[in-house]
């Protein structure tokens, strides 16, 4: 089954305790997005990779860094939380950087950071 | 600056009955815009794509329609059903250069009552 999962699904941490959110995909996508989405101001990109080691800042990159060492896995690093950056977090990825290919949202990752 | 309004915010209709979804767009230099559905908890999926040279794409009961020279796109559902009860996101992508830079609505939500 086609699919992006992402892990953990729920994760409540505290301010500074570096934190990785994993995101894999089965498809064999080269373009992979992570998106955060809060209440009233929808989802917005953070990061975004076109292939591995290819990775570029979206709208709301301050604060998180990404890796793109293999072409499944696309990891969203927090190295220093902050209560900002509770938020309901979405892994995404597609065939290529056109989004005229039907891109794939994994399940979320809903963090607390207190 | 690139912006997508959707509304109404939300919306609560009976079972049976139809709606229209609006979405309003500044986007520039348009590529393409699609639809998703997103279910409470859950990650977005989607319902249309169109291009520019789109006017009507149709998935089941969901017809979205394109007006390229007003900038607007509306969703239509037909017959709704309970489990049409969602949110309803816009996105807008502008190609810049070799990228596809998505804008996200805020999404208008749907609840359906029998």
């Amino acid at each position: 089954e086609a699919q992006v999962t992402q892990n953990p699904r729920y994760l409540i941490t505290v301010t500074g305790k570096k934190l990785t959110v994993t995101c894999s995909q089965n498809m064999n996508h080269e373009y992979m997005s992570w998106y955060r989405q809060d209440p009233g101001l929808g989802l917005r990109q953070i990061y975004y990779s076109m292939n591995v080691e290819v990775t570029d800042k979206g709208d709301v990159p301050e604060g998180y860094k990404v890796s793109r060492k293999e072409k499944r896995n696309f990891p969203l690093i927090l190295e220093s939380p902050s209560p900002n950056q509770t938020s309901l977090y979405f892994c995404a990825s597609t065939m290529g950087p056109s989004t005229s290919y039907e891109q794939y949202f994994g399940p979320g990752t809903r963090l607390t950071v207190t | 600056k690139n912006q997508v309004e959707q509304s109404p915010q939300s919306l609560i209709i009976l079972e049976g009955k139809n709606c229209t979804l609006q979405c309003n767009y500044t986007v520039s230099p348009f590529s393409n815009l699609r639809w998703y559905k997103q279910d409470t908890g859950r990650g977005p999926v989607s319902l249309t794509i169109m291009t520019f040279s789109e006017n009507t794409k149709s998935n089941g009961r969901y017809t979205a329609t394109l007006d390229a020279d007003t900038k607007q796109s509306s969703l239509h559902i037909t017959a709704s059903q309970l489990s049409d009860s969602a949110s309803y996101i816009c996105v807008v992508s502008a190609r810049v250069g070799g990228s596809y830079i998505p804008t996200f609505g805020r999404g208008t939500s749907l609840i359906v009552h029998p």
